[in-house]
Parts: C-alpha cells; sequence; structure tokens
C-alpha cells in the first residue's frame, strides 16, 4: 500500500497559468515532506521542502502548502513556463530519525506554450 | 563541480551474473542511499547509509546488497540478478540525513534476461 500518493500521473497547463500539483500521504509520522523535479535521462534535483510545523513554504515561483489535518500538500507553479515540464516527485520522511524516504509515484506536467 | 557519479549508465545482463554498480560522490556527504525507479512506482528505496559502515534497508533491499568502506563511495551490488531487477536506479547522497536535500547520480538503465 503506497504511502504516498500522487493520484493524477499526468497534468497540462497553458504557459504563463498555474499549475497545482497534488500529494496525498497516509503515515501520520511524517514530518517533513520534499519535492523533486525529474527531466527526461536525468537524475531527479531537489526542488522545495517543507517541515510540519509550517503550512506554506515559497521559494519563488514555486510554493508548497500543507495541511496536516487532511495528510495533503500541494506544490503550486505561478507562472507556469516550458521549461517546467518534468515529472515532479513527491516525498516524505521523519525528521526524529534517520529513517527511509518515501516517494510518491509523480506526476507528469507538460506546460505548453 | 559538486556531483554524484553512478557507472556504468547502461548495462545488460543475463540471470545470475554477478554485478556491482559503483556510485561516488565528492561533497563528503555523510549519507547515502539507492532507489529503483519502475513505472506507476515512483522512486523506492532500496538501502541507504548513515555514515561509513552504517547502513540499513529501505523499501525494497531483496536481492541487494550495499558497503560503505569509505565516505565517497557506496556500491550496489547484486549477487544473482533476476529479471525483475530489471530497471532504472538512481544514487544520491545529502549532507546529513534524509531531510537535507539529495543529490541524485544520472541513473542507471540495468535489463536483466
Amino acid at each position: 500500500d503506497q504511502q504516498v500518493k500522487q493520484n493524477s500521473p499526468s497534468l497540462s497547463v497553458q504557459e504563463g497559468r498555474i499549475s497545482i500539483l497534488n500529494c496525498d500521504y497516509t503515515n501520520s509520522m511524517f514530518d517533513y515532506f520534499l519535492w523533486y523535479k525529474k527531466y527526461p535521462a536525468e537524475g531527479p534535483t531537489f526542488l522545495i521542502s517543507i517541515s510540519s510545523i509550517k503550512d506554506k513554504n515559497e521559494d519563488g515561483r514555486f510554493t508548497v502548502f500543507l495541511n496536516k489535518s487532511a495528510k495533503h500538500l500541494s506544490l503550486h507553479i505561478v507562472p507556469s513556463q516550458p521549461g517546467d515540464s518534468a515529472v515532479y516527485f513527491c516525498a516524505a520522511s521523519r525528521q526524529t530519525s534517520y529513517d527511509k524516504v518515501i516517494f510518491g509515484p509523480g506526476t507528469s506536467l507538460s506546460v505548453i506554450p | 563541480e559538486a556531483q554524484v557519479t553512478q557507472n556504468p549508465r547502461y548495462l545488460i545482463t543475463v540471470t545470475g551474473k554477478k554485478l556491482t554498480v559503483t556510485c561516488s560522490q565528492n561533497m563528503n556527504h555523510e549519507y547515502m542511499s539507492w532507489y529503483r525507479q519502475d513505472p506507476g512506482l515512483g522512486l523506492r528505496q532500496i538501502y541507504y547509509s548513515m555514515n561509513v559502515e552504517v547502513t540499513d534497508k529501505g523499501d525494497v533491499p531483496e536481492g541487494y546488497k550495499v558497503s560503505r568502506k569509505e565516505k565517497r563511495n557506496f556500491p550496489l551490488i547484486l549477487e544473482s540478478p533476476s529479471p525483475n531487477q530489471t530497471s532504472l536506479y538512481f544514487c544520491a547522497s545529502s549532507l546529513s540525513g534524509q531531510t537535507y536535500e539529495q543529490y541524485f547520480g544520472p541513473g542507471t538503465r540495468l535489463t536483466v534476461t
């Protein structure tokens, strides 16, 4: 049973509009969340993270929102650019121990010029 | 240049023939990890290492071995590969633990026939 879910395998957005990628988790022990971006034939690269003591974290065009009660987080990209077209992975872990990192299955984002 | 390198990038082998995928990082990171990526399943952690001589199982460790004799190297060993280990493998490292951003290698595409 997947502990981290990304229920949209793919998403298409017009350039300049907002992209919203969603992630749900089942394990309430998770208290740290990260987003990674992956281009074809490359390894994933870190995008943004959030600790459970916060409900929002921003970095330029990227904002992650965390709703602990719903066990849900979302990544907002505003405005979306063609270079944002990639697979986005949500990941979850626990800060208090060296523990496993659980990744979601990914969402493929296409930004249409 | 700070990087994680993996070798080989592509490998086709036969069932039962032992192989090793090497991973090296030049950032003096404590934490290193191996993942496999499969369609619809995202990235699944195989093994991770908190420091030299300290390793632990991830989500899917069966059929794999690792060692961490030096800080910079973290090889992945398949003693008797089977077709269900055909996958895309990524090595990653981070400064200290899974809640720090992980730097990923370029990936190794393994096919076991």
